[in-house]
């Protein structure tokens, strides 16, 4: 069973910032953070993964608290292509990822 | 690169016949997942393979699924015989790096 816990859904406006929340309690000291987001009627792309420093791509910045407990997906300028079910996802390096219910995150204009 | 490949896109089948689901990794993968996807269920893994070898298959849901990969390029999933029940978005997905896995389009399964 997946080991994160994220809101079901969230808003947000068209080139405004988005925060998506993820909070993983149980995590161990090796087991990294990783974001997936599913757009619809496609496969899970990779947005971005971290182990303990903040990390940033062309996709998203991910910001991970310093007990890491909790990160944080930011997508600095939404899109409405960025309207997707984003999973937060703790793996351990050489095991498969699991999937829990993600956030359906609606964009609108 | 062209991605991961499924085929076929989508499958009708009738109860208690044969399906059998093909993936194509990416060139160089090394480790290759196959997952299932329903409303209900959500994504589920199903198995997962490294170096063309069986790691985790804990999540075959019994006797009827199986799956194979001869080799670095080709794997399948079959499904003998099919219910209704397996209806879903079968995803293959490939990585070399753990935790960066590309997902193919999905096979949709309808069984009737």
């Amino acid at each position: 069973d997946a080991k994160t816990t994220q809101p079901n859904s969230m808003e947000s406006n068209e080139e405004e910032p988005v925060h998506l929340p993820c909070n993983h309690s149980t995590i161990s000291g090796t087991d990294y953070i990783h974001w997936y987001r599913q757009l619809p009627s496609q496969g899970p792309e990779y947005v971005i993964h971290g182990l303990t420093s903040n990390v940033n791509n062309r996709m998203a910045s991910l910001a991970i608290a310093e007990d890491r407990k909790s990160s944080t997906l930011i997508l600095h300028r939404a899109t409405l292509r960025d309207a997707a079910v984003y999973y937060c996802i703790e793996n351990q390096a050489g095991t498969a990822l699991i999937f829990g219910k993600g956030t359906t995150l609606s964009v609108s204009s | 690169d062209a991605g991961v490949i499924q085929s076929p896109r989508h499958e009708v089948t009738e109860m208690g016949q044969e399906v059998t689901l093909r993936c194509k990794p990416i060139s160089g993968h090394n480790s290759l997942f196959w997952y299932r996807q329903t409303m209900m269920r959500g994504l589920e893994l199903l198995i997962y393979f490294n170096n063309n070898v069986p790691i985790d298959d804990s999540g075959m849901p019994e006797d009827r699924f199986s799956a194979k990969m001869p080799n670095a390029s080709f794997s399948t999933l079959k499904i003998q015989p099919s219910e209704p029940r397996d209806s879903a978005v079968y995803f293959c997905a490939s990585s070399l790096i753990p935790g960066t896995a590309r997902f193919g389009p999905g096979t949709r399964l309808t069984v009737t």
